[in-house]
């Protein structure tokens, strides 16, 4: 079973500053893979970025890096240069690969709300 | 190229009546899911198709049912709705199921039962 857990039920930065927002996961599947997913208040989920289990370098997309921590099965979310558009609900979510088995199915986490103060 | 699309967007239903969420990709993807998010949790699976003509339950399937109807169509239905199935629906396709691809998703449905 994969388990993802976000224990930031809400974070506050100021506009143009940078933050982290934290996901750590548990698996048994030797090979995985994190994702990270903005739901803004509109209500769609917007793909940010993705991390591969055996991926080397931590995963960069824009603004956005994932530290990504192996043994401490950490994958967080580091935004940097805050604008006030980054105010919604950000999921930390994964999937796992035993043997294909996983279907592509993905276990998602409870969410953290972010909101950008100008 | 719309993407995934479902209708409808909003629907208010009362205990015991059924319908049928309707989920469509244009993408050619082979994999497509429904989930539902509740209010201070995050998406749980409902049902899921690897490949077309193939379909499995997820972590929460009572009360669903589902039909991939081709490569492009995933239907979600309640046959008895019930308060507890109130929630945002959404479906959400991925290019294939074995690989590490991103799952794009539709805007989602309201669907409230009184």
């Amino acid at each position: 079973a994969q388990k993802i857990t976000q224990t930031q039920p809400g974070m506050f930065v100021q506009e143009k500053e940078a933050v982290t927002l934290d996901c750590t996961y548990d698996t048994s599947d030797q090979s995985y893979g994190l994702f990270w997913y903005k739901q803004p208040s509109s209500g769609e989920m917007i793909f940010l970025i993705y991390q591969g289990s055996y991926d080397e370098q931590n995963a960069t997309e824009g603004r956005y890096s994932l530290n990504f921590q192996k043994a401490r099965k950490s994958a967080n979310l580091v935004i940097s240069a805050s604008q006030l558009g980054d105010s919604a609900m950000y999921f930390c979510a994964m999937r796992g690969f035993a043997g294909g088995t996983s279907y592509g199915k993905l276990t998602f986490g409870q969410g953290t709300i972010l909101t950008v103060h100008p | 190229n719309a993407g995934v699309t479902q209708t409808p967007k909003f629907q208010v239903l009362k205990t015991g009546q059924s319908m049928t969420l309707q989920c469509a990709q244009d993408m050619n993807h082979n994999s497509m899911y429904w989930y539902r998010q509740d209010p201070g949790m995050g998406l749980r699976l409902i049902y899921y198709s690897a490949s077309e003509g193939t379909t499995d339950k997820g972590e929460v399937p009572n009360g669903y049912n589902v039909s991939r109807l081709n490569k492009r169509e995933f239907s979600l239905r309640l046959e008895s709705a019930a308060p507890s199935q109130t929630s945002v629906y959404f479906c959400a396709s991925t290019l294939d199921a074995s690989g590490f691809y991103e799952q794009y998703f539709g805007p989602g449905t309201r669907l409230t039962v009184t």
